[in-house]
């Protein structure tokens, strides 16, 4: 079955520190891969995507993913975190034939200490 | 633009009642999407319309599930007899007409959702 994994359920930084979230899909076909970001009481906003191109994805807020096609992966980081990035993030994939259907991981809950 | 936009944002009820959500898409968007997500998950899949075509619909859907877009525009959502596992944020996303990799269709925008309490 087409599935799309993220590894822990929840992730501490220091401010300032690097921020890795770790997402894993699988199928043999590339899928077009999206990270969303949801905040309290919140709906899901896009911080990018890759569906073609350039394999390093920058998005917003200063978070980027590397689409890697031998690891079946595309990890979310940010260079240094900041309190604001406090959140929930899912990493979705659209597979093909599915019109624009999203499959969800279970999502990744990121808290940022001082 | 306002965005998508779903009333209410909170409804609790009692088991056994009836409840129906509303979702207010982009409006030059011809894609609309239902999603259901609990606590501690990803959203789930519901159902995607097309226009006013209901194209595909999970398993998730039971028969006391019925989503409706009567002429391409507003979507309803409606639960009856609802159970307390009905319990969930039902997420309404809309996305613009388009194919391929480059287009705008692949990107889903989201509401900021209905939460659904049952007792």
């Amino acid at each position: 079955a087409q599935s799309v994994t993220q590894l822990g359920s929840h992730v501490s930084v220091s401010e300032g520190a690097l921020v890795l979230l770790r997402c894993n899909y699988s199928s043999s076909v590339p899928p077009y891969l999206f990270w969303y970001v949801q905040y309290p009481n919140q709906g899901l906003q896009l911080l990018l995507k890759y569906t073609t191109g350039a394999t390093l994805v920058k998005g917003i807020n200063g978070f980027e993913a590397e689409f890697k096609k031998s690891e079946t992966s595309f990890h979310l980081t940010k260079p240094s975190a900041h309190m604001s990035d406090a959140a929930e993030y899912f990493c979705a994939v659209r597979y093909t034939g599915t019109a624009s259907k999203l499959t969800f991981g279970t999502g990744t809950r990121l808290q940022v200490t001082l | 633009d306002t965005g998508v936009s779903q009333n209410p944002r909170h409804k609790i009820t009692k088991r056994g009642q009836n409840v129906t959500f509303r979702c207010d898409p982009i409006s030059e968007h011809n894609r609309l999407y239902w999603y259901r997500q609990t606590l501690g998950q990803g959203p789930e899949f519901l159902t995607y319309f097309q226009n006013e075509a209901q194209l595909e619909k999970s398993r998730l859907l039971s028969d006391r599930f019925s989503a409706e877009r009567p002429k391409g525009s507003f979507s309803t959502l409606e639960i009856q007899r609802t159970e307390q596992g009905d319990s969930a944020m039902y997420l309404c996303a809309s996305s613009p007409p388009g194919q391929g990799a480059l287009s705008g269709a692949n990107v889903l925008t989201f509401g900021a959702g209905s939460r659904l309490t049952v007792l």
